[in-house]
């Protein structure tokens, strides 16, 4: 069975651009959850869809946004890019009700130049 | 507001002896606590999750945590490390509003293992 699948793995940008991040889900987990990993800030809670919804979002400026598609898959698009916006993005998938026990993929490096 | 607080953010130990990293949380209400390991290069994997049922949780590869109330901690715990410990470990706390819910996550203790 495969796991969360993220891509790209590295993502180069200047400021001001925009990112694109995208993540697939284990086959049947219907949420979706991101998180920021940046150096000695640990991880940060960004965003949980489900169902295709937004569910919770935190504490990030509206510049951070995402969707969740049909087919329970994600992305997490990233506007008007700063430089401490550089760091690992991480998605988590989950079995809908169980969304305590999360399944993470392997990151996207995300380096804001 | 419920937080987690990962005390150290180096342990340093050798191969065999004891593993001990620090989790305390805060939490108006009981929480469901987690540890997850972070190896190189990897994702998040889940090691073991509090949810109340028993205070003393065990996990894979040989870790446990105990939850104790009195003392706001929930520390993890291996008697005897090796090498392929060397990871990341994060402590979490779960956290519910009218919303829903979702993780919030220490800052993190990095393990080196030496032989």
């Amino acid at each position: 069975e495969a796991g969360v699948t993220q891509s790209p793995t590295h993502l180069i940008k200047t400021r001001g651009q925009q990112a694109t991040l995208r993540c697939s889900p284990i086959s049947g987990h219907t949420s979706v959850y991101w998180y920021q990993q940046a150096l000695g800030l640990g991880l940060q809670f960004l965003l949980w869809y489900d169902e295709g919804e937004e569910r919770n979002r935190g504490n990030f400026p509206p510049r951070f946004s995402g969707r969740q598609f049909p087919n329970y898959s994600s992305e997490l698009n990233v506007n008007a890019l700063e430089l401490e916006d550089s760091a690992l993005y991480l998605c988590a998938s989950s079995w809908p009700g169980t969304d305590e026990k999360l399944f993470f993929g392997s990151g996207t490096q995300l380096s804001v130049l | 507001a419920q937080s987690v607080t990962q005390l150290g953010s180096h342990v340093s130990v050798s191969e065999g002896a004891l593993v001990l990293l620090r989790c305390n949380y805060s939490s108006s209400v009981p929480p469901y606590l987690f540890w997850y390991v972070q190896y190189p290069n990897q994702g998040l994997q889940l090691l073991l999750k509090y949810t109340s049922a028993a205070t003393l949780v065990k996990g894979i590869n040989g870790f446990e945590a105990e939850f104790k109330k009195s003392e706001t901690s929930f520390h993890l715990t291996k008697p005897s490390a090796h090498m392929s410990d060397a990871a990341e470990y994060f402590c979490a706390v779960s956290v519910t509003n009218q919303a829903g819910t979702a993780l919030i996550f220490g800052k993190g203790t990095t393990l080196s293992v030496s032989s």
